[in-house]
């Protein structure tokens, strides 16, 4: 199995910044790596795909970088609904597996 | 627009069998696309359990294989998870989510039904 890593496990920051979240794989997948959002009670939202591409309704806010075994996703100026838990997940090879999150809370 | 729902017993004694069925709306399973499940123990992170396609064709975790069963009625448009022989390690929130595809992001979910394993 493919495994992930997420830096920091833990974000503590305050609305107008800039955060930045690093996914690390334990093999190459290519541009295979999916970015979630969830919010407690809720089920994770789609935020982005193929490493940097935006889902339809997302705020350009949100990006994605990187191939291979190391991943970003930034959110450009942090605003309140966006404190959540964040995952990575790749899509290279079964099984399907997910990073353990990044929690961004407010400072 | 599409949405899903889970559904089944909240509640399920060790060592025997739990049932869930997603119920698809605003989609017709047999248009396409990959459906799953995903499950999220209390507290912790995300575990994908497997998915199936509207002819029947499936992928599982091996971690769980040998235990699960996902199978899709296309006539009640929905899907549906069996888990054996449950332990209190299978106490977690599932949920139900379309893939776009076999290996693909799940773009779609369902609420989450929480499953306690207990006696």
């Amino acid at each position: 199995d493919i495994q992930l890593t997420q830096s920091p496990s833990f974000l503590s920051a305050s609305v107008g910044d800039r955060i930045t979240i690093t996914c690390r794989a334990s093999q190459g997948i290519s541009s295979y790596l999916a970015w979630y959002q969830q919010k407690p009670g809720k089920a994770p939202k789609l935020l982005i795909y193929a490493a940097s591409t935006l889902q339809s309704g997302v705020p350009s806010r949100f990006s994605g970088s990187g191939s291979g075994t190391e991943f970003t996703l930034t959110i450009s100026s942090l605003q309140p609904e966006d404190f959540a838990t964040y995952y990575c997940q790749q899509l290279n090879s079964y099984p399907i597996t997910f990073g353990p999150g990044t929690k961004v809370d407010i400072k | 627009q599409v949405q899903l729902q889970e559904s089944g017993p909240g509640l399920v004694k060790p060592s025997e069998t739990q049932s869930l069925t997603c119920a698809v709306s605003g989609y017709s399973i047999s248009s396409g696309y990959y459906w799953g499940w995903i499950r999220q123990p209390p507290g912790k992170g995300l575990e994908w359990i497997g998915s199936i396609d509207h002819s029947g064709s499936t992928y599982y975790n091996p971690s769980l294989k040998s235990r699960v069963t996902i199978s899709v009625d296309t006539s009640k448009n929905q899907f549906s998870l069996r888990v054996n022989s449950v332990t209190a390690a299978d106490t977690a929130v599932y949920y139900c989510a379309r893939q776009r595809g076999s290996l693909d992001v799940a773009e779609y979910w369902g609420q989450g039904t929480l499953v306690t394993v207990s006696s």
